[in-house]
């Protein structure tokens, strides 16, 4: 049972290129997130799908785009890279049950946009 | 809307010494509440959650949360801290309806002296 899954784990881009970070769960969960993490301003929420074929901004929509693809995939974009994009991509995955329910994550993608 | 606030940046305490992480949210209806850690490198990890019931909560590692509605606080606690519990501690919030999503704080990061 792998959990999620993020690929790639690092990637260098020069401002201007366009990447896709993938992710997959494989927990059957219904709902997926895109979070960004920078020094001292915690996880920011990027985009979240509370099922397949939806999708929703979060707090820090702006420059990205997401796809969830089906119940397992839910990729993020960026169209453009800017350097204020370099930043620790997490994307989670929660079920949703009444008092059953916690977030899971993937090990996270190190982007660095020079 | 939704808010979680991590009112210390950074804590020190000296090993074997209690500990107590602070958290306060902002939630319109009652909410779930997660305690997640970070150590360096490394994605995160459930310490606990609450839900309903009894408003004091068992997690991993030793440490345990309280939930008091009057006064919208989470805050962490364990009684004797090791030098491994050294790392950064966030505090969400969330309610896992269809639509909903899960908030974060800042973090709280937690040093420990010898």
């Amino acid at each position: 049972n792998a959990g999620v899954t993020q690929t790639p784990k690092f990637q260098v881009l020069k401002t201007g290129q366009s990447m896709t970070l993938q992710c997959a769960q494989d927990m059957n969960h219904n709902s997926m997130y895109w979070y960004r993490q920078d020094p001292g301003m915690g996880l920011r929420l990027i985009y979240y799908s509370a099922s397949e074929g939806t999708t929703d901004k979060g707090e820090v929509p702006n420059g990205y785009n997401v796809s969830r693809l089906n119940k397992r995939e839910f990729s993020l974009r960026l169209e453009s890279a800017a350097p204020s994009q370099t930043s620790v991509y997490f994307c989670a995955s929660t079920k949703i049950g009444v008092g059953n329910t916690e977030a899971f994550f993937g090990q996270g993608t190190r982007l660095t946009v020079v | 809307a939704q808010s979680v606030t991590q009112p210390d940046i950074h804590i020190t305490v000296s090993e074997g010494a209690s500990l107590e992480l602070r958290c306060n949210y902002s939630y319109g209806a009652t909410p779930y509440l997660f305690w997640y850690v970070q150590s360096p490198g490394q994605g995160l990890q459930l310490l606990l959650k609450y839900f309903s019931g009894d408003t004091l909560v068992q997690g991993i590692k030793g440490f345990e949360a309280e939930f008091k509605r009057s006064q919208s606080s989470f805050n962490l606690r364990k009684p004797s801290v090791h030098w491994s519990d050294a790392a950064e501690y966030f505090c969400a919030v969330g309610r896992m309806n269809r639509d909903d999503k899960i908030i974060f704080g800042k973090g709280t990061r937690l040093h420990i002296l010898p």
